[in-house]
């Protein structure tokens, strides 16, 4: 079993929509988690990150973390084309260099 | 601006030539990273130097080397590449839990082509 689960997708949704994505974890050490976009061929920038359960919001961005049930999730409102990316989950803990453990990542696709 | 680069974007080597890719940051950050990611995969980290502390993760292969010559320089080596090692390689950075922070900042990424 891996340590984070995140489904791959493909996502696909209209311009606008409301979007929501997910991840579980097994590691009851994760004490904080992040979101990543990445456009293709390009880096993970930073999107949220979190340390305590409930919400954190940042314009159009809110992330939710619910650390009893080991399980986070990314929304992103009135969704754009320009949001189109592969979203990563990452959460670390327990270790001394901050070791973050990452989702498979999400591929979505805002269309127009 | 602040930031992670990475050269060369693109290496495309021959199986078994030795390469090198190249991380610079101007964050000042403690923690230099750096990450596999193959196609559909989540990033996998290879090692890290936290200040100039350097540790391997336990299922990183032998023929992945690293050096830190100063704050804010970091290389991978790649002694004998294999078809298996085309990836992207991404270098990370981070302030370090230490003092308090947790946020990784990637770079660009160097997409690596074995021939």
């Amino acid at each position: 079993q891996k340590e984070v689960e995140q489904d791959p997708g493909p996502l696909s949704v209209p311009e606008g929509a409301i979007v929501s994505l997910n991840c579980t974890y097994s590691n009851s050490a994760f004490q904080y988690f992040m979101w990543y976009r990445q456009y293709s061929r390009k880096g993970p920038e930073l999107l949220m990150y979190t340390y305590s359960s409930g919400n954190k919001e940042d314009g159009r961005f809110t992330a939710q973390v619910d650390k009893s049930s080991k399980y986070i999730s990314l929304f992103i409102r009135d969704s754009q084309p320009s949001d189109s990316a592969t979203y990563l989950c990452a959460m670390g803990g327990g270790t001394s260099y901050g070791k973050l453990t990452f989702g498979q990542g999400t591929i979505l696709t805002v269309h127009p | 601006d602040a930031m992670v680069i990475q050269n060369p974007r693109y290496q495309v080597t021959q199986f078994g030539k030795p390469v090198t890719l190249s991380c610079s940051q101007t964050l000042n950050h403690n923690v230099m990273y750096w990450y596999q990611q193959k196609s559909s995969q989540a990033p996998k980290l290879l090692f890290h130097y936290y200040d100039k502390d350097f540790n391997n993760e336990a299922d990183t292969p032998d023929n992945f080397q690293s050096r830190r010559p100063n704050t804010s320089f970091c290389f991978l080596d790649i002694r004998s590449p294999g078809l298996g090692d085309a990836a992207m390689y991404l270098c990370a950075t981070s302030r370090g839990p230490s003092r308090g922070s947790h946020e990784q900042f990637f770079g660009p990424g160097t997409r690596l082509t074995v021939l």
